[in-house]
């Protein structure tokens, strides 16, 4: 079971756009962490958000956290092909952390 | 300075077969866990190990599955007679401190198994 769900599922956008991925998650959490995995890769950790943090700032990365919707937003600013990628949220759930099924995004020249 | 390696990359098993999948963590990192990634989904969790310590292992998904860190460093995801349904991608991640799941994992590139 999954307690994290993106949305959307797939995203295609044009090369220097912006890209917005959402997760919604079930349980209280303690943080939220943004993942990306390469076709075929391991997963490479994003950026990390704490309860008690409404956003946070890596790069060309946004994150934001509304604890009372149970929702998180992740801004990708001036996509590149590069970014090209699944995008997962996963949260700490009671002795492990928990992933959501992913957004798949794609990066069109 | 090394990442978290796993071999093989690429695992071929007729049903019935026996593997074990091999995860060697960041130098020094206390935390090692093991995921299972079927296609198109995210990773679920199946075992925890905090050094050589099996802390939690209720996502392993029957007796068939086995996992050990004997000396709290490498370790070693066994499968008992691989069934068609165990065809995914095994992930291996290691965290520097005891609990992890409150801190980055660093992930190794995985074992896809594939059982005919």
């Amino acid at each position: 079971s999954q307690q994290g769900e993106e949305d959307p599922q797939a995203l295609s956008i044009q090369e220097g756009e912006n890209a917005t991925m959402n997760c919604s998650y079930k349980t209280s959490i303690n943080n939220l962490q943004w993942y990306r995995q390469n076709s075929g890769r391991g997963l490479v950790h994003l950026i990390l958000i704490r309860s008690n943090e409404r956003e946070k700032h890596s790069g060309r990365l946004r994150v934001t956290l509304d604890t009372s919707k149970k929702s998180s937003s992740l801004l990708i600013t001036a996509s590149r092909a590069a970014d090209t990628a699944s995008y997962f949220c996963a949260t700490d759930g009671a002795s492990k952390i928990i992933f959501g099924s992913g957004t798949r995004l794609s990066i069109r020249p | 300075g090394a990442g978290v390696s796993q071999s093989p990359r690429y695992k071929v098993a007729k049903r019935g077969q026996d593997v074990a999948l091999r995860c060697d963590p960041i130098s020094g990192h206390v935390s090692l866990f093991w995921y299972q990634q079927a296609l198109g989904q995210g990773p679920e969790f199946l075992t925890y190990f905090q050094n050589e310590a099996q802390l939690d292992k209720s996502g392993l998904p029957s007796d068939r599955f086995f996992a050990e860190r004997p000396e709290g460093s490498v370790s070693t995801l066994k499968i008992q007679r691989t069934q068609q349904e165990d065809s995914a991608v095994y992930l291996c991640a290691s965290s520097p401190q005891a609990g992890g799941r409150e801190e980055t994992q660093y992930f190794g590139p995985g074992t896809r198994l594939l059982v005919l």
